[in-house]
């Protein structure tokens, strides 16, 4: 299994631009989840998904906007690139149902923006 | 405001030594605490899943500490390795699935 991927790996983008971070998991899981990572801060989350068809804002979800097609799939999208977005951006997924409360959640390797 | 707090910010221990790295929370109600390994410029790896009910945790040379009472979790690592190397988080859930508060993070460096 290649678990959770990302691309692009870097990226950088002048103001007012647009992009699609692309996720793909490949371990079936239904919980797929979109965080950033600014420096010396813990990572807040964008957008979650349930599984395909189900989205919902978590944190920080100003200025992105996400999709879930398909169970392997969740792209997030950046639709008017600012300064304030610079950021490492990291997806992942995990299997949850209620009778496993502990699952743990799988992260791909990240996608560094840098907003110019 | 931060309801996960972690301690020290940095650290540096020699190869072979062991240390404690502490996390300090406000989350209520508590579902799960976890301690993640963070190499730089890769993702997050889980290291170690705790309950309310779960006092420790071990991961080989890794061991996690939970006090629900007093909302503190330890961190304890065994005869470190260069490769220990790495940003450990403290993430505590208030429910599985989406809830997750993440800490900022211990640095720590393991010099030869």
């Amino acid at each position: 299994n290649a678990g959770v991927t990302q691309t692009p790996k870097f990226r950088i983008l002048k103001i007012g631009q647009s992009m699609t971070l692309q996720c793909t998991q490949d371990m079936n899981h239904n919980y797929m989840y979109w965080y950033r990572q600014d420096p010396g801060m813990g990572l807040k989350l964008i957008y979650y998904s349930v599984g395909a068809g189900i989205t919902d804002k978590g944190e920080v979800p100003n200025g992105y906007n996400v999709s879930r097609s398909t169970t392997e799939d969740f792209p997030l999208r950046l639709e008017l690139a600012a300064p304030s977005q610079t950021s490492v951006y990291f997806c992942a997924s995990s299997y949850w149902n209620s009778g496993y409360p502990q699952e743990t959640q799988y992260f791909g390797p990240g996608t560094r923006l840098l907003v110019l | 405001k931060n309801q996960v707090e972690q301690s020290p910010q940095s650290l540096i221990i020699l190869e072979g030594k062991n240390c404690t790295l502490q996390c300090n929370y406000t989350v209520s109600p508590f579902s799960n605490l976890r301690w993640y390994k963070q190499d730089t410029g890769r993702g997050p790896v889980s290291l170690t899943i705790m309950t309310f009910s779960e006092n420790t945790k071990s991961n080989g040379r890794y061991t996690a500490t939970l006090d629900a009472d007093t909302k503190q979790s330890s961190l304890h690592i065994t005869a470190s390795q260069l490769s220990d190397s790495a940003s450990y988080i403290c993430v505590v859930s208030l429910n599985s699935g989406y809830a997750l508060n993440f800490g900022k993070g211990t640095s720590l460096l393991v010099t030869p």
